[in-house]
């Protein structure tokens, strides 16, 4: 069965401090693959995405995502964090055929100390 | 910057009424989901259209139902509402082609007194 698990419930990183962000998925085929940010009482914004291709995918606000199909791993990494990025983030793997479904992962909530 | 709108925001409403969320998206999207969301929690997907007159039931059963009589429009309407359906719903669109990713709204946060 297709299922995202994104280990860390929490993280909290200081300012200007790098960070890596985990994501693990199963899934038979070649994965669609994404990463979501939803600040509180927000909905979910797309940060990247990965279809095929080159496998260090750069995103929005200075996010990057390396897809390692040997170690079935979309991790989401930032050189230095601002205290704006305090977020929840969410890893999803999207399940081809029909209609787009998307597996998402249950979050890692990021909190950034000054 | 994706268009998709909802309304409320935020409703308290008391037990036993009859509540419409509204989800509109001005990207012509064919398809339209709809997902519940409890506070830090992952998000259930509980419905979803193809396109016009097309809905299904996702993967977390809801009371809830929708239709899809205009591409732009996706409302979720509640008969009765009750407690248990304090939530978050959230709505999305995706275009066409499965690497196409979904666009979403801010939300409704939902409670039911």
């Amino acid at each position: 069965a297709q299922s995202v698990t994104q280990p860390d419930i929490h993280i909290t990183v200081s300012e200007g401090a790098s960070l890596e962000l985990r994501c693990n998925y199963s899934y038979g085929a070649t994965p669609y693959l994404f990463w979501y940010v939803q600040s509180p009482g927000q909905g979910l914004q797309l940060l990247l995405k990965y279809f095929s291709g080159d496998t260090l995918v750069q995103g929005i606000k200075g996010f990057e995502a390396e897809f390692k199909r040997s170690q079935s791993s979309f991790n989401l990494r930032k050189p230095s964090v601002h205290w704006s990025d305090a977020a929840e983030y969410f890893c999803a793997v999207g399940v081809s055929g029909g209609y787009n479904k998307l597996i998402f992962g249950a979050g890692t909530r990021l909190a950034v100390h000054p | 910057e994706a268009d998709i709108y909802q309304t409320p925001r935020y409703l308290v409403i008391g037990t036993g009424k009859k509540i419409t969320l509204e989800c509109s998206q001005t990207m012509g999207h064919d398809k339209m989901y709809w997902y519940q969301q409890d506070p830090g929690m992952e998000l259930h997907l509980i419905h979803y259209s193809y396109g016009v007159n097309s809905t299904e039931k996702g993967d977390l059963s809801s009371e809830s139902t929708v239709s899809r009589i205009r591409t732009e429009h996706f409302p979720l309407t509640l008969e009765s509402a009750r407690p248990s359906h304090t939530s978050q719903y959230l709505c999305a669109s995706a275009g066409q082609g499965a690497d196409q990713p979904q666009h979403f709204g801010d939300g409704t946060r939902l409670s039911i007194l």
